[in-house]
This record gives C-alpha cells, sequence and structure tokens, in this order.
C-alpha cells in the first residue's frame, strides 16, 4: 500500500532564516505531488504541485519554492523566512493513473516563524 | 478565480441525528468531488469522492452531487460525537489540481 512521510511534524524558525520541508511517498510510481499550506482557521492553498521529476508549477507568487529531485521526494523551500509564513504546511498525493483521483495527505508540519 | 464555498458553522447537530454539510463550487467543468474529515490539528482525512450526479452511499456516509447547481453535499448518519470535526469539500479543477473549500466545522453534541 502506499504511504506518504512529511516531516518535521513541527518547527519553529525564526524570521529570516532559511526553510526545507521534506515529504516522500512509497508505494507509488510517478505520483502527483503536492504542498498546501493552510494558516489558522482558513482553508487549504495550493502553492505548489509537481508531475514528474523536475516539474514544478507554481500556484502562489511568494518566497517559496518547491523540487522534486527524485520520483516521490517533493521538497518545499524558502530562502528568507516572513512571519506571514506561519501555517501548517501539508504534502499530498495521488496517482497518476488517471482512474485514481483522489489525493491523499501526509501528516503535516506545523511551521511557527518568530 | 476558481473556487468552493462552505459555511463555516459551526454546526450543531444531537448524537443520532443526520448531519447535512453542503458546498457548492464556481468551475463548472470540475468533474470530481472530494469531501474530507480533518481533527483539529491533524491532517485531512478522505472520506467520500464522487463523480457522477446522485448519490453515492458508504456507510454512514452519503455524497450527493448535482451538477446542474453545482452544487455537492455530504450527509452523516446516526452522527457520533467522534464525527465531530472539520469536513473539508474538494473539487478537481482540470487534470491536476485540487480546490478546497474552507470547511465546515461540525459539533456533535452528546
Amino acid at each position: 500500500s502506499q504511504t506518504i512521510h512529511q516531516w518535521p511534524a513541527t518547527l519553529v524558525q525564526p524570521v529570516g532564516s532559511p526553510l526545507s520541508l521534506e515529504c516522500t511517498v512509497e508505494g507509488t510510481s510517478n505520483p502527483n505531488l503536492y504542498w498546501y499550506r493552510q494558516a489558522a482557521g482558513r482553508g487549504l492553498q495550493l502553492l505548489f504541485y509537481s508531475v514528474g521529476i523536475g516539474q514544478i508549477s507554481s500556484e502562489v507568487p511568494q518566497n517559496l519554492s518547491a523540487s522534486r529531485p527524485q520520483d516521490r521526494q517533493f521538497i518545499l523551500s524558502s530562502k528568507k523566512l516572513l512571519l506571514s509564513d506561519s501555517g501548517f504546511y501539508l504534502c499530498a498525493w495521488r496517482g497518476s493513473d488517471r482512474v485514481l483521483t483522489e489525493a491523499f495527505f501526509g501528516q503535516g508540519t506545523r511551521l511557527t516563524v518568530v | 478565480q476558481k473556487e468552493v464555498e462552505q459555511n463555516s458553522g459551526p454546526l450543531s447537530v444531537p448524537e443520532g441525528a443526520i448531519a447535512s454539510l453542503n458546498c457548492t463550487y464556481s468551475d463548472r467543468g470540475s468533474q470530481s468531488f472530494f469531501w474530507y474529515r480533518q481533527y483539529s490539528g491533524k491532517s485531512p482525512e478522505l472520506i467520500m469522492f464522487i463523480y457522477s450526479n446522485g448519490d453515492k452511499e458508504d456507510g454512514r456516509f452519503t455524497a450527493q452531487l448535482n451538477k446542474a447547481s453545482q452544487y455537492v453535499s455530504l450527509l452523516i448518519r446516526d452522527s457520533q460525537p467522534s464525527d465531530s470535526a472539520t469536513y473539508l469539500c474538494a473539487a478537481r479543477s482540470g487534470t491536476y489540481k485540487y480546490i478546497f473549500g474552507t470547511g465546515t466545522r461540525l459539533k456533535v453534541l452528546a
């Protein structure tokens, strides 16, 4: 069966520091991968998605970036964090098979920028 | 801007009652719709998905889709206190994107 791992679970970072969040998927090949952010009391905002290695689509212009160095690895980065980057970051995957269209989430990373 | 709209709630129902959660979507081209449950501090968990007009039942849950009205709903029968959570409605827009509503908070009162 497929599983998704996301780490760390919680993170407290000072303003201006760099960020790297990692997500890996097991048990599937060529998944579609997603990064979402959920601010306190708000909905899920799509940040990036990827349909293959090195292929990144950005949805929201900001100081975040994403990379997909391997088929089942998705990384969210920032060179300098802002206070507004605080939130719950969620990685999600879905199969590349057109029949399987449900997206499944990792456990999330709660980021607090101080 | 393609959107999915939900009433934020809270929706309070007594234990054993039917909870009815609704959402509307703006992208008429959306073909797939999803309901996720999110407990406080946790990540969303998929409950149901529906692609065709009409009803789809899974245990205590029934998803309903009306594409003409651009309306999706989730019914939870025999509501339990453990059903208390935020329910997120999502629509797949295009091939890859999932657009989420802000969620409806459900409280089941024991």
